[in-house]
């Protein structure tokens, strides 16, 4: 049974660009969050889609920010125009009501440095 | 609103000592759950022990065990038999009805040889 896996790991842009981020959950885990986390705080939520409907967004998921996940699967997070307060870890996670408290299980992250 | 509070910035044990990680919540929900993770310096959350609220026992996993106070809403964690491998930063969490996690600012263990 494989993790959420996120790719990249690592990703190193200019101020103004477009970046995309991609997630796979644990397979058959029809529950898909994003959250971001900047350094000394916790992870805040972001947006989070039961299968491949959208079901909430945060406020903080300015209009430069996009997320799909077409057909159920995987995901990809948007950010359009980026700005230095950007500069954040990106994380996924997954769950499904099967487990226990819908457990959400994370990935390793993508860390953003935006210049 | 929902908050989860964490008051240890830092926190230091000896090896093979047994520590607390203090975790306070607030919700009005009646149903809801509380969760704690583990952060290595790597990044990625790893879950560690979850409790529900309306579990009658407190949750334990292996060296992991959660002290569940429903009146004072706290959800501390125990860590038994500190380990090296131990040291990162731990995260309290609740998951709201809708779904998503509210996290604490965290606490950063420190186990000494």
């Amino acid at each position: 049974d494989t993790g959420v896996s996120q790719d990249p790991r690592h990703k190193i842009t200019k101020r103004g660009q477009n970046v995309t981020f991609r997630c796979d959950p644990i397979s058959e885990h029809n529950r898909l969050y994003w959250y971001r986390q900047t350094l000394g705080q916790g992870p805040e939520f972001l947006t989070y889609f039961q299968n491949e409907a959208q079901l909430e967004k945060s406020r903080l998921l300015s209009d430069r920010f996009s997320a799909e996940r077409p057909k159920g699967s995987f995901s990809t997070l948007e950010i359009q125009r980026t700005e230095q307060g950007d500069s954040a870890m990106y994380l996924c996670a997954s769950s499904s009501p099967k487990s226990q408290g819908d457990t959400q299980y994370f990935g390793p992250g993508t860390r953003l440095l935006v210049l | 609103a929902q908050k989860i509070t964490q008051t240890q910035p830092g926190m230091f044990v000896q090896e093979k000592e047994a520590v607390t990680l203090d975790c306070t919540y607030d919700t009005s929900d009646p149903s809801y759950g509380l969760f704690w993770y583990k952060q290595p310096s790597s990044g990625e959350m790893i879950f560690l022990i979850y409790q529900g609220s309306y579990d009658q026992q407190n949750a334990t996993e292996g060296r992991y065990s959660l002290n569940f106070q429903k009146a004072r809403k706290s959800a501390n964690l125990v860590i038994s038999a500190s380990q090296l491998g131990d040291s990162a930063m731990y995260f309290c969490a609740m998951r709201e009805p809708r779904g998503k996690l509210i996290f604490g600012q965290g606490t950063e263990l420190s186990v000494k040889p």
